[in-house]
């Protein structure tokens, strides 16, 4: 069954430096979406995604995120200058339907990167 | 703004013991709800979602969930729970673009 792959990991970095995370959704899907749950908290959404434009972002998803699609495969999230309050689980999702195709309508989620900021 | 709330933030059953999961949301207009789980070291999976018609729905691996619009509910159900359940498991509604999430329940299964 196609899965949601997530590069890295598990990933550390001090902050101040740049991540770039990683996400290859299954193949014939259209929309993408970065979320995020810092450990004890609830899975918050980042981004949606289609058409090569952002379709709508959260008050999380300031200046210092970034989204793309670089080529037919990936979907990457950037974070210019991390901060301490960025660690966090970031899952990547991606639906084959317009969130208005109501009945089949699903969101395939990642395993997630555990992003941790010293 | 909307919101989920799951109440149950931890549940330890023995197995063969009945499961009820709360989940009620904070949106007055038509809903899309989906409960999620999340085995221990793998990725979120959806249980089961409803969207119209028949408000008692059914999913995956024996589990059923009731919409009852009165209270805002969205309860997930098992009648035998198993050891292989041992999981968290989240509620959400959809709105607009996106899924929003309650803060998740973690099911612990003793055999």
């Amino acid at each position: 069954e196609p899965e949601v792959t997530q590069t890295p990991s598990h990933q550390v970095t001090q902050m101040g430096q740049e991540v770039i995370l990683r996400c290859v959704p299954i193949s014939n899907h259209l929309y993408f979406y970065w979320y995020r749950q810092i450990l004890g908290q609830k899975v918050e959404f980042l981004v949606s995604f289609y058409n090569n434009e952002i379709s709508e972002k959260s008050e999380i998803f300031d200046d210092q995120f970034s989204v793309e699609r670089p080529d037919g495969s990936n979907f990457t999230l950037k974070i210019r200058s991390t901060k301490l309050e960025d660690s966090a689980m970031y899952f990547c999702a991606s639906s084959s339907l317009k969130p208005g195709d109501r009945v089949s309508y699903e969101q395939y989620f990642g395993p997630g990167t555990r992003l941790t900021v010293t | 703004a909307q919101s989920v709330s799951q109440h149950n933030h931890h549940v330890i059953l023995s197995e063969a013991a009945s499961l009820e999961l709360g989940c009620n949301y904070s949106y007055g207009g038509t809903v899309n709800l989906f409960w999620y789980v999340q085995y221990p070291g793998q990725h979120l999976q959806l249980l089961l979602k409803y969207f119209s018609g028949d408000p008692l729905v059914k999913g995956i691996k024996g589990f059923e969930a009731e919409f009852i619009k009165s209270k805002f509910s969205f309860n997930l159900r098992k009648p035998s729970v198993q050891w292989s359940d041992t999981a968290e498991y989240f509620c959400a509604v959809k709105r607009a673009d996106k899924l929003i999430f309650g803060t998740g329940t973690r099911l612990q299964v003793f055999p």
